[in-house]
């Protein structure tokens, strides 16, 4: 069964480096979304992507965030400088389009980003 | 903005009913879903619910749909120990015109089976 996978399971990095989470989507999918999950807190949208721009984004999705599809197949989230409060699982998703039945976001496993 | 409650924890006993809730405070999510989260695992996705709707069966899985008291409850007959994972409810928070679906999820809700 397709499945969406991310890249690495887990990111330790220092305060102030950038960091690069990696998504594949499901193959024939059209929309992508990143989410974030702080320990002990509810998943909260972060972005989501179409046609290779940015479709939406939450007020947590700063100057400090970057999505990117740089291929046909991998989607990135880029944090420029990180904060201790960056440290969270960050979740991607994909979905084949955004009306009908078929309005079902799938979702990775996650990478656990710790910010020393 | 919208906003989704749930408690936070239920233990059952193996063979049992359990019963998750859920509220939401927009009434116009149009799509309202059950996802579950075993350990070290992703977000997966176990059932969901169109507005119009009361009331969708899926083999052991049952959700109801109050819309008129926002509240969705996710029911699984017959729970194994398998089952014990953290639920999350979300509701989608489509904005009119845009197209646009993100999820607005709820806090979860840990269910642990006992044997």
């Amino acid at each position: 069964e397709p499945e969406v996978t991310q890249t690495p399971s887990h990111q330790v990095t220092q305060m102030g480096q950038e960091v690069i989470l990696r998504c594949v989507p499901i193959s024939n999918h059209l929309y992508f979304y990143w989410y974030r999950q702080i320990l002990g807190q509810k998943v909260e949208f972060l972005v989501s992507f179409y046609n290779n721009e940015i479709s939406e984004k939450s007020e947590i999705f700063d100057d400090q965030f970057s999505v990117e599809r740089p291929d046909g197949s991998n989607f990135t989230l880029k944090i420029r400088s990180t904060k201790l409060e960056d440290s969270a699982m960050y979740f991607c998703a994909s979905s084949p389009r955004t009306s009908g039945e078929k309005n079902i976001q799938y979702f990775g496993a996650g990478t656990r980003l710790s910010v020393l | 903005g919208e906003d989704v409650e749930q408690s936070l924890f239920l233990s059952v006993r193996e063979g049992d009913s359990s019963v998750i809730n859920c509220t939401y405070t927009d009434s116009s999510s149009t799509y309202l879903y059950w996802y579950k989260q075993e350990p070290g695992a992703g977000l997966q996705l176990l059932t969901y619910i169109f507005s119009n709707m009361d009331m969708k069966q899926d083999q052991r899985l049952t959700v109801l749909l109050n819309k008129k008291d926002k509240h969705l409850s996710l029911r699984i007959a017959d729970t194994q120990t398998g089952d014990s994972a953290i639920y999350f409810c979300a509701v989608d928070g489509r904005r009119v015109g845009t197209g646009f679906q993100k999820l607005v999820f709820g806090t979860g809700t840990r269910l642990l089976v006992s044997p």
